[in-house]
């Protein structure tokens, strides 16, 4: 167990809605990451949240943004979801920025 | 592209076999990390090394980094049919957050 949480697990959707991901990092971590997985990509890193702020960006869609609240968990909302939007998605946290990350368990998001 | 790339994309050996993997990368780094994934599962941290390290060890694993030729090597000795997982290599680059960019896996299958 990594001490990184994510809700839910599985989560079947339809095209042009909005889905919210949920992530709980390990306790005392203060950076929070949000990566896709899908065949096609592989593991793309999407965004990074340090203590509440946004502190990378990557190739995130613009339907796509993410908070970190005063309690460190984080969200990752997908809004007019598309087929291709249907992938694995973790959820990292790390202590500090150059040690290793630990992931959760996913999000599997279909979108139909 | 700063992204990693692994070799070999696949890898099958017999248990009690030793199995290396390379990964190669473009840019100058903070540090490159190997992860293992379970088929759709999370990712496990494995071993992270530094820049100024060229060798680690952990337990049956050990990584090398050569940060000339810009690449890593990971070996697991005397391997098991429970070593079988999909292998990532990841890069951290200086002053970019500790976002992670990910290779595109190496596929090991452990026969009994």
């Amino acid at each position: 167990d990594s001490g990184v949480t994510q809700t839910p697990k599985h989560l079947i959707t339809a095209t042009g809605q909005r889905v919210t991901l949920r992530c709980s990092p390990r306790s005392g971590d203060l950076s929070v990451y949000w990566y896709q997985q899908s065949l096609d990509q592989g593991l793309q890193f999407l965004i990074q949240y340090y203590n509440g702020e946004e502190r990378a960006k990557g190739n995130i869609l613009e339907r796509f943004s993410a908070q970190q609240f005063p309690d460190l968990h984080s969200e990752l909302n997908l809004s007019s979801l598309e087929l291709g939007d249907s992938a694995l998605y973790f959820c990292a946290s790390s202590a500090r920025m150059d040690t290793e990350a630990f992931f959760g368990q996913g999000t599997r998001l279909t979108v139909v | 592209s700063q992204q990693g790339e692994e070799d070999p994309q696949a890898l099958s050996i017999q248990e009690g076999e030793n199995a290396t993997m390379n990964c190669s990368y473009k840019t100058s780094i903070n540090n490159l990390q190997w992860y293992r994934q379970n088929s759709g599962r999370g990712l496990v941290h494995l071993i992270l090394i530094r820049s100024n390290e060229r060798e680690k060890h952990s337990g049956r694993l050990r990584v090398t980094l050569d940060t000339s030729k810009k690449s890593s090597s990971l070996l697991i000795t005397a391997s098991r049919a429970a070593d079988t997982a999909s292998y990532f290599c990841a890069i951290n680059i200086y002053n970019q957050g500790g976002k992670l960019i990910f290779g595109q896996g190496t596929e090991l299958s452990v026969k009994p």
